[in-house]
């Protein structure tokens, strides 16, 4: 079945870049589908991140923009977040989804990576 | 930015309840709002998209409806395997803004 998998570092430190990766198995990168990052606080619940396509293209939260960056690798069949400046506000429950193609919902999620920002 | 209202925050009903979560979107989305489940330690799972439209595998207790700006998602009669979050998703556009997500507690 498709699946997704995050991976990264769970702690980054203060003013650090963090830098996640969505493996995306048994379905290809390629097709027609719009892939996104979500996370999740206790304070402010689910928050689009952004969202890539295959192509390279991308659109941003742009209560982010300033700091994020996304990236495909058609080759490796995943993508990648660089959120830049981390503070201990970024602290969260980061998640890699796919979206329905045509829409822009998530119908397939990974597991979530949790990340702290932390000295 | 279009805001999503999700209300209650924290409901409490017993196996058999018929629950109801509503959703406000501050502008009209049409029927672009999507529904998900969430439980502790998981991912979200997608219920229901296009207001109404329940996904394959999801029980046909779980329903969706739309007036207007207000949306609503019905169980009809709780289960066990229920008590979850359950959240809101507008995606009229790109910025597919959530709701807060309401808590559903054993009474």
């Amino acid at each position: 079945q498709v699946q997704l998998q995050e991976s990264g570092p769970g702690l980054v430190k203060p003013s650090d870049t963090l830098s996640l990766t969505c493996a995306v198995s048994n379905y290809s990168i390629r097709s027609s589908n719009w892939w996104g990052w979500i996370r999740q606080t206790p304070g402010k619940g689910l928050e689009w991140i952004g969202y890539i396509y295959a192509s390279g293209s991308t659109y941003y939260n742009p209560s982010l923009q300033s700091r994020v960056s996304m990236s495909v690798d058609t080759s490796k069949n995943q993508f990648s977040l660089k959120l830049t400046s981390m503070t201990a506000v970024d602290t969260a429950m980061y998640y890699c989804a796919r979206t329905r193609t045509g829409y822009w919902f998530f119908d397939l999620w990974g597991r979530g990576t949790l990340v702290t920002v932390s000295s | 930015d279009i805001q999503m209202t999700q209300s209650p925050s924290t409901l409490s009903a017993s196996v058999g309840d018929r629950v109801t979560i509503t959703c406000r979107a501050s502008q009209s989305i049409s029927k672009w709002l999507a529904w998900y489940q969430q439980k502790p330690g998981k991912a979200p799972k997608l219920l229901i998209s296009y207001a109404s439209s329940l996904e394959s595998g999801v029980p046909s207790r779980f329903s969706g409806s739309v007036s207007g700006t207000e949306f609503t998602l019905t169980i009809s009669s709780l289960q066990p395997d229920d008590y979850a979050t359950y959240y809101c998703q507008q995606y009229s556009s790109h910025s597919g803004t959530f709701g807060q997500g309401t808590k559903v507690e054993i009474k």
